[in-house]
């Protein structure tokens, strides 16, 4: 299996600020993803980062309010812009890791609480 | 869009007893996975599909892959305490590659 690590675990944030989470893959890929998962809910894909190219951003997603960096094979950042309580959520990263098949693993979350 | 269907939302069953869990899909998938997830974590990988028709075990897990690609199962056999969490199932076949979720079965044992 493949270590994923995301910091920070938790924060509580003040409304109207921004916070990066950063994601830390222990080798390389190509393809990195970020999801939102809202209190009780399932997965929601937020955008998928490539090296070298812009994000892409599924339907109701924007770069203002989520930009992400790549800049590398291993890091990616995800920034929550002017953060409102919806934003309340845990915010997940994976890697897709190509072997004997695409195998997708994620992180351990971030889970941000908006106040 | 795709959307998996997945049931039973949530599974409450004594421990030692057998577990089954699916998932269906109008669509097809290229590879499908199952995954836990505990509380304040994030999903763990069980088991990875990717052949129409693929059976595999992990231990006291296993799935299988539909041979139409739009469905799969999970078994957990004699249930343990440690079992309880959400499993998800998950499909692989976006432009992207990336993942499309189920909505989870929440999964308690009783002692």
């Amino acid at each position: 299996s493949a270590v994923i690590s995301q910091k920070p675990s938790r924060d509580i944030c003040q409304r109207g600020t921004s916070l990066t989470i950063q994601c830390q893959v222990d080798s390389q890929v190509t393809m990195m993803f970020w999801y939102r998962q809202q209190p009780g809910q399932s997965l929601t894909l937020i955008a998928t980062a490539n090296q070298g190219s812009e994000a892409t951003y599924e339907s109701g997603f924007v770069i203002d309010k989520f930009p992400i960096s790549r800049p590398n094979l291993t890091f990616s950042t995800l920034t929550v812009s002017n953060m409102s309580p919806e934003d309340s959520s845990i915010y997940l990263c994976s890697a897709e890791f190509r072997g004997r098949g695409n195998t997708i693993y994620f992180g351990e979350g971030s889970w941000l609480t908006v106040v | 869009g795709q959307q998996l269907n997945q049931s039973p939302q949530s599974m409450f069953i004594q421990e030692g007893e057998d577990v089954s869990m699916n998932c269906t899909s109008s669509s097809i998938f290229n590879t499908w996975l199952w995954y836990k997830q505990d509380p304040g974590e994030g999903p763990v990988l069980l088991i990875a599909l990717y052949k129409a028709g693929e059976l595999t075990s992990n231990g006291r897990l296993t799935a299988q892959f539909g041979i139409t690609r739009k469905d799969s199962f999970l078994n957990i056999s004699a249930s343990i305490p440690s079992d309880v969490g959400i499993y998800f199932c998950a499909g692989q076949g976006g432009s992207q590659g990336n993942l499309i979720f189920g909505k989870g079965t929440k999964l308690s044992v009783k002692p």
